[in-house]
């Protein structure tokens, strides 16, 4: 079982609706959670982390975490073409320690206009 | 200017070459790491340093060194280069607090195709 597991997509949304990313980790001792973005040949950009369980929102964006589960998701309203992208959770701590950063593989987002 | 600076942006070498990565921040972050990037596999962590004197393995460190010559500068080796370290690079630094929310901040990547 990976560590952090994606759906790598693609993901096809049209313009303006609810793109929904979700992403699974199997160590239950992780402590923050992190959600890139990453445009074809360019390095990831933080979009937002979390750390507490519940949703946490910052403008078109929501994470949302539920430890029991050990699931993290991403919500982006109002989809627009420009966030046509790859998205990567990255999950920190856990049995590997605090400094362990594990990433998933990534979803690729298209949104269509 | 960007905080993190990764040079070359892209090498072509042949196998069995030395290649040298550099990467420079200006963010004052005392952690920086070194990542590769393959199709199908995420990042996946070579290298990472919490300060000049603490330099750590990851989880794919063999057929690669680094050197953290300053609190701003770290870079990655490859002694003896191989067709299958061809890959994207990247850099990052975060910043010593040991919050939860120690959040890792990329460099553009260097694209290293070894023939």
């Amino acid at each position: 079982q990976k560590e952090v597991e994606q759906n790598s997509g693609p993901l096809s949304v049209p313009e303006g609706a609810i793109a929904s990313l979700n992403c699974t980790y199997s160590d239950r001792g992780s402590q923050s959670f992190f959600w890139y973005r990453q445009y074809s040949g360019k390095s990831p950009e933080l979009i937002m982390f979390i750390y507490s369980n519940g949703d946490k929102e910052d403008g078109r964006f929501t994470a949302q975490l539920n430890k029991a589960s050990q699931y993290v998701s991403l919500l982006i309203r109002d989809s627009q073409p420009s966030d046509s992208a790859t998205y990567l959770c990255a999950v920190r701590g856990g049995s590997g320690g605090y400094q362990k950063v594990t990433f998933g593989t990534g979803t690729k987002l298209q949104v269509i206009p | 200017d960007a905080d993190v600076t990764q040079t070359p942006r892209n090498r072509i070498t042949k196998t069995g070459k030395r290649i040298m990565l550099e990467c420079s921040q200006t963010k004052g972050h005392d952690r920086m790491y070194w990542y590769r990037q393959d199709p199908g596999l995420g990042l996946r962590l070579i290298y990472y340093s919490f300060d000049v004197k603490d330099i750590n393995k990851g989880e794919i460190s063999d057929g690669y060194s680094v050197s953290r010559q300053a609190q701003a500068k770290f870079s990655l080796s490859l002694e003896s280069a191989i067709p299958n370290q061809t890959a994207l690079y990247f850099c990052a630094t975060s910043d010593r607090g040991g919050s939860s929310t120690d959040t890792q901040y990329f460099g553009p990547g260097t694209r290293l195709t070894v023939l």
